[in-house]
């Protein structure tokens, strides 16, 4: 089974710091992404890459920015954090061909900025 | 613009009574719809793909159908732990995420 792992389930983090998010796939996938999911807004693409090193913005890349040096790793990095970026966060991971694979996700980081 | 809308948003159920969930969409170049199983707490977990019009795939007391606008997710008989919310998504360049069916059933 594909394992995608979030590092923290829960985070709690002050208005200004700067917020790391990992997520490790073991499943050897060469894309990732980063969502972040709000009630009544559903999953949001924040970011994705296709190999290490690559990043593509998604549909709300501002405030974020993404690493990824090595093809297992996939960090997410909010820069100056905000209150607006409370969410819960959901990493996933797929086989290259992503226009046929489905995403698999990790459980998620529910994030708190306060 | 592409669009996947789901419905109802909740939907309560009583042990044993079946029901349907859709999901329509409005896409260029549909490349797959997948639908997922969410608990709360936790991601998404993965449960059919479903390619072209008239392909039903199945698993356990879960159909799920497509047509060229819509997917529909039947449950028959469901017990209370396939209490969930249930999404779909629609693969084009991107994956387009609805905004999910909060289901609830009750012994």
């Amino acid at each position: 089974d594909v394992k995608v792992t979030q590092s923290s389930r829960y985070l709690v983090k002050r208005t200004g710091e700067k917020v790391f998010l990992e997520c490790v796939q073991d499943m050897d996938h060469e894309n990732m992404f980063w969502y972040r999911q709000d009630p009544g807004l559903g999953l949001r693409l924040i970011y994705f890459s296709y190999d290490v090193k690559m990043k593509e913005k998604g549909d709300i890349p501002e405030g974020y920015s993404v690493s990824r040096e090595k093809k297992e790793r996939f960090s997410l990095i909010l820069e100056s954090a905000s209150t607006n970026q409370t969410s819960m966060y959901l990493c996933a991971s797929s086989p290259r061909d992503r226009r046929y694979q489905p995403q698999h996700f990790g459980d998620g980081t529910r994030l708190s900025i306060l | 613009e592409d669009q996947v809308t789901q419905s109802p948003e909740a939907l309560r159920l009583q042990e044993g009574e079946s029901s349907s969930l859709n999901c329509s969409y409005t896409v260029s170049g549909l490349r797959g719809l997948f639908w997922y199983r969410q608990d709360p707490g936790k991601g998404p977990e993965f449960l059919f793909t479903l390619y072209s019009a008239g392909e039903e795939k199945e698993k356990e007391r879960l159909k799920a159908t497509l047509t060229k606008k819509e997917s529909f997710l039947h449950i028959t008989a469901p017990k209370p732990e396939d209490s969930a919310t249930y999404l779909c998504a629609v693969n084009t360049d991107k994956l387009i995420f609805g905004t999910g069916t909060r289901l609830q059933v009750f012994p």
